[in-house]
C-alpha cells in the first residue's frame, strides 16, 4: 500500500514563527504535491514538485516555500506565520498521470496560528 | 483555466435512498482526466475513481456509480442504498492532459442518517 505520512496531526505555532510541514512517501512517486483545505474553498494546490530540488507554484504559493532534496520527502515553510496561514494542510503524492496514476493523499495536518 | 463546481454543499438523506452527487467541470481542452475522492472524518483523502477524457462509458462499481457525459461536461457520481459509512466530504477533481496539477471542486458533504 502507498503510504503518505506527515510529520505531526495538529501543530500550534505563534504568528511570525517559521514552521516546517513534513511529508514523506514510499512510493517512489516523482510527484510531490502540498494543498490546504479550507471550508467551503475545497482543496488549493500550494506547491507541486515533479523531481528532487525541482517545483512550481499552485494557486496559492504566497507565504509558503518549500524544498524537495530527496525524492520521497516534501517539505513545506511558512518562513514567517500569520493566522490566516491557520488551515487544514494535505500533503499527497503521484506517479505521472499519463501513467494511469492518481495523488495519494497524507492524513493532514491542522496548523493553528495565534 | 479550468473550473470544477459542485453545486451541493451539503445534502442528507436518510439510509438505504439512492444519492447523487453532481460534478460540473470547465475546460476548453479535449483531453483531460477526472476524478473523484472520498474524505471520511479521519481526514485522508481516499481515491474512488479516474476517467479520461474520451472513455465516455459509465462505471459501476458495488454501489457506487459514475455517470460521464461531455455534452454537458458533468461527471456525477450515485450511490445506490446509501449506507451510514458512506458519510464523508467528496470532492470531483480535474487535470488537464500533460500537466500534474488536480483542480478540485469545494466538495459536498454527505449526511447518511440511520
Amino acid at each position: 500500500d502507498v503510504k503518505v505520512t506527515q510529520s505531526s496531526r495538529y501543530l500550534v505555532k505563534r504568528t511570525g514563527e517559521k514552521v516546517f510541514l513534513e511529508c514523506v512517501q514510499d512510493m517512489d512517486h516523482e510527484n510531490m504535491f502540498w494543498y490546504r483545505q479550507d471550508p467551503g474553498l475545497g482543496l488549493r494546490l500550494i506547491y507541486f514538485s515533479y523531481d528532487v530540488k525541482m517545483k512550481e507554484k499552485g494557486d496559492i504559493p504566497e507565504g509558503y516555500s518549500v524544498s524537495r532534496e530527496k525524492k520521497e520527502r516534501f517539505s513545506l515553510i511558512l518562513e514567517s506565520a500569520s493566522t490566516n496561514q491557520t488551515s487544514m494542510y494535505l500533503c499527497a503524492s503521484s506517479s505521472p498521470l499519463i501513467l494511469g496514476a492518481e495523488q495519494f493523499f497524507g492524513p493532514g495536518t491542522r496548523l493553528t496560528v495565534l | 483555466a479550468q473550473k470544477v463546481t459542485q453545486a451541493q454543499t451539503e445534502i442528507s438523506v436518510v439510509e438505504k435512498e439512492d444519492v447523487t452527487l453532481d460534478c460540473v467541470y470547465e475546460t476548453r481542452d479535449t483531453t483531460y482526466y477526472l476524478f473523484w475522492y472520498k474524505q471520511p472524518p479521519s481526514g485522508e483523502l481516499v481515491f474512488l475513481i479516474r476517467r479520461n477524457s474520451f472513455d465516455e462509458q459509465n462505471e459501476i462499481s458495488g454501489r457506487y456509480s459514475w455517470n460521464f457525459q461531455k455534452s454537458t461536461s458533468s461527471f456525477n457520481f450515485t450511490i445506490t442504498a446509501s449506507q451510514v459509512v458512506d458519510s464523508a466530504v467528496y470532492f470531483c477533481a480535474f487535470a488537464n492532459f500533460g500537466n500534474e496539477k488536480l483542480t478540485f471542486g469545494t466538495g459536498t458533504r454527505l449526511t447518511i442518517i440511520p
